[in-house]
């Protein structure tokens, strides 16, 4: 089976950096995801990582390890705008199956 | 951004009907993906397509049925509503190795 688990809530300062967590258990790896959700909307896709290693995006950075199961999304230089839901996601086996973690709540203050 | 559509976009229906929520892609992907969302719960998988006639149960199943005669079109079908399956639905479709797209989003409401 798969389980993926990140943090409920994140609280940030506008101009910061935040990390957000993310480990999984799969059976079966082809890659891992994380999308942005705001309230009210459909998630869009932020970055994805197949290999081991950091990949870099303007001010967002995806970094994965898959002997350990985990992955982390750093935001920086914060904005207003980034408060969202992140969410986690990972695709295993040869059907292309795709599951998410419950998301992280990151709230920007001023 | 990719071409994904969802139909309707918002339904309100009676305990007891069978409601079916449309999908259509014209970005030619191999997967597809039925979502359900709510508070507390993030994404939960309900069903997924690997190809045409090529179907999957994901976490959430009981209650939903799927199909997909036609790669740019997946359906999901709730053959007898109750209230529990109140809940915005996500439709997502992607190739391998790239990203899911998703669709806008069905607010489904059973009285």
């Amino acid at each position: 089976g798969q389980n993926i688990d990140q943090p409920t809530e994140m609280t940030a300062t506008e101009g910061a950096i935040v990390q957000i967590n993310c480990t999984y258990q799969t059976s079966g790896f082809n890659g891992l995801f994380w999308y942005q959700q705001h309230a009210g909307e459909a998630p869009t896709f932020l970055s994805y990582n197949v290999l081991d290693g950091l990949e870099e995006k303007g001010r967002f950075s995806s970094f994965l390890s898959r002997s350990k199961g985990y992955s982390y999304l750093l935001l920086k230089e914060l904005q207003m705008k980034d408060s969202a839901s992140y969410l986690c996601a990972v695709t295993g086996g040869a059907t292309n199956k795709l599951i998410f973690g419950t998301g992280t709540l990151l709230a920007v203050q001023p | 951004d990719a071409g994904i559509t969802q139909s309707p976009r918002h339904k309100v229906t009676e305990t007891g009907t069978p409601v079916t929520l449309r999908c259509h892609q014209t970005e030619n992907h191999r997967y597809m993906y039925w979502y359900r969302q709510d508070p507390g719960h993030g994404l939960r998988l309900i069903h997924y397509s690997y190809g045409v006639k090529d179907t999957d149960k994901g976490e959430v199943s009981d209650g939903y049925s799927v199909s997909r005669s036609k790669t740019e079109d997946f359906l999901l079908t709730l053959e007898s509503a109750t209230s529990s399956q109140t809940s915005v639905y996500f439709c997502a479709s992607g190739s391998t190795n790239t990203e899911a797209f998703f669709g806008q989003g069905t607010r489904l409401t059973v009285v």
